[in-house]
Formats: structure tokens, C-alpha cells, sequence
């Protein structure tokens, strides 16, 4: 079974400055992935990065990176120099045997 | 290329009838599934698919129907329609059943309100 937890239900930000996206995951299996998505008001899921639960490298897109901590089992996201267009809800997902898990969703705010 | 496709893209039902949410991905993708997605709560998977023929279930499957007779299409059945299945649908595909790292592919979503 899988299970991911995002506390934090709102964010906001300056354009510009960096914010970082919490979540944790609890999984039974040994090998997974873990992603983030973004939901702009279309509703369109978007993926934003992904990352190789076996590899320790932090999976890097350009403005976007994370925070991969296996032991603790966290998963955060940072984005960089944010812009108007990066306002939406992320959500933090684990890829198992056959299952993609979200979290709850993060909605983010970028203030001009 | 369309991607993955959803039809409708709204539809107000009254409760107990039936109908059938349309997905349909053109990229000859084996993994399809289907989530809901309610505030607060993320996006839940209902069923999913590895191939033509096979198909499970996921964390909330009651009162929801599929079948898989071709690699392109998986539709989503609502047996007797609840205001509790009130919620917004998205289908999903990705490429190869083992292939977990794939990118999944998701529709535009169909806004279902059950009366």
C-alpha cells in the first residue's frame, strides 16, 4: 500500500523568490517512482519532474528540483525564480507495482 | 496526435441512472486508468488497465464498471449514480505495463454532478 501527505494546503510566494512544496510518502514496496504534477485552472495535469526512487541524484527541470530523502521518505519540491504561470495546485504522487498515489495537493499562490 | 480524450466533458445525472464516461488515447499506450478527483482529497484511482482484457481495481472501485475490449478505449461505467459519486473524472494512459517511470498521460477531465 502507498499513502503521500502534503501538509501544507496553500502556499503563496513573490514572483521571483523560491518556495518549496512539502511531501511525504509511505510505501511497502521496494523499488518506485515519485513525481510531481501541476494543475493549472484547466484542469490539465501537467508532469513537472520525476525522480527514480533507486538513484540518489536529485532529479533537476530547469527552474524546477527536489529534495529526495529516502530514509525520511520525503519527496520536496523547489521552484525557482517563480513566475505568474508556475500558480497552481501540485500534487506529489508515488508510482508503484501497478498504482499511482497523489497527495491532497499543495495550491500555490505567485504575488506579483 | 489527440492524446487522451474524454467525453463528455460535463454531465449532470439524477440519481440512480446510469451512463458511461468515454476515454480514448491514440498512442497505443497499454497502462489506462481512471481517477476522481475531489477537493481536498487529490486524485483517487477507481480502476485500471494493463492491456486489452485485463483490467483491476484501484482504491475507491464501487459503483464503477470497465471493461477493456481494445487498446484504445476504456470507458467507465456508473451502475446507479450516487450524489456521493458527485466529482470531476480523468483518464490517464502511459506507455508499457512495467514501465512505471513513464510520464502518464492524462485527459481533460469530465465534471459529473449526480442530483
Amino acid at each position: 500500500a502507498q499513502t503521500v501527505t502534503q501538509s501544507q494546503p496553500e502556499m503563496s510566494v513573490q514572483e521571483a523568490e523560491t518556495v518549496t512544496l512539502s511531501c511525504t510518502y509511505d510505501t511497502s514496496e521496494s523499488d518506485y517512482y515519485l513525481f510531481w504534477y501541476k494543475q493549472p485552472p484547466s484542469r490539465q495535469m501537467i508532469l513537472v519532474i520525476r525522480q527514480e526512487a533507486y538513484k540518489q541524484q536529485n532529479a533537476t527541470e530547469n527552474r524546477f528540483s527536489v529534495n529526495f530523502q529516502k530514509a525520511a521518505k520525503s519527496f520536496s519540491l523547489k521552484i525557482s525564480d517563480s513566475q505568474l504561470g508556475d500558480a497552481a495546485m501540485y500534487f506529489c504522487a508515488v508510482q508503484g507495482a501497478q498504482k499511482l498515489v497523489f497527495g491532497q495537493g499543495t495550491r500555490l499562490t505567485i504575488n506579483p | 496526435n489527440a492524446g487522451v480524450t474524454q467525453t463528455p466533458k460535463f454531465q449532470v445525472l439524477k440519481t440512480g441512472q446510469s451512463m458511461t464516461l468515454q476515454c480514448a488515447q491514440d498512442m497505443n499506450h497499454e497502462y489506462m486508468s481512471w481517477y476522481r478527483q475531489d477537493p481536498g482529497m487529490g486524485l483517487r484511482l477507481i480502476h485500471y488497465s494493463v492491456g486489452a482484457g485485463i483490467t483491476d481495481q484501484g482504491e475507491v472501485p464501487n459503483g464503477y464498471n470497465v471493461s477493456r475490449s481494445t487498446t484504445e478505449d476504456f470507458p467507465l461505467r456508473l451502475l446507479s449514480a450516487a450524489p456521493s459519486q458527485t466529482s470531476v473524472y480523468f483518464c490517464a494512459s502511459r506507455e508499457g505495463s512495467g514501465g512505471w517511470y513513464n510520464e502518464q498521460f492524462f485527459g481533460p477531465g469530465t465534471r459529473l454532478t449526480v442530483l
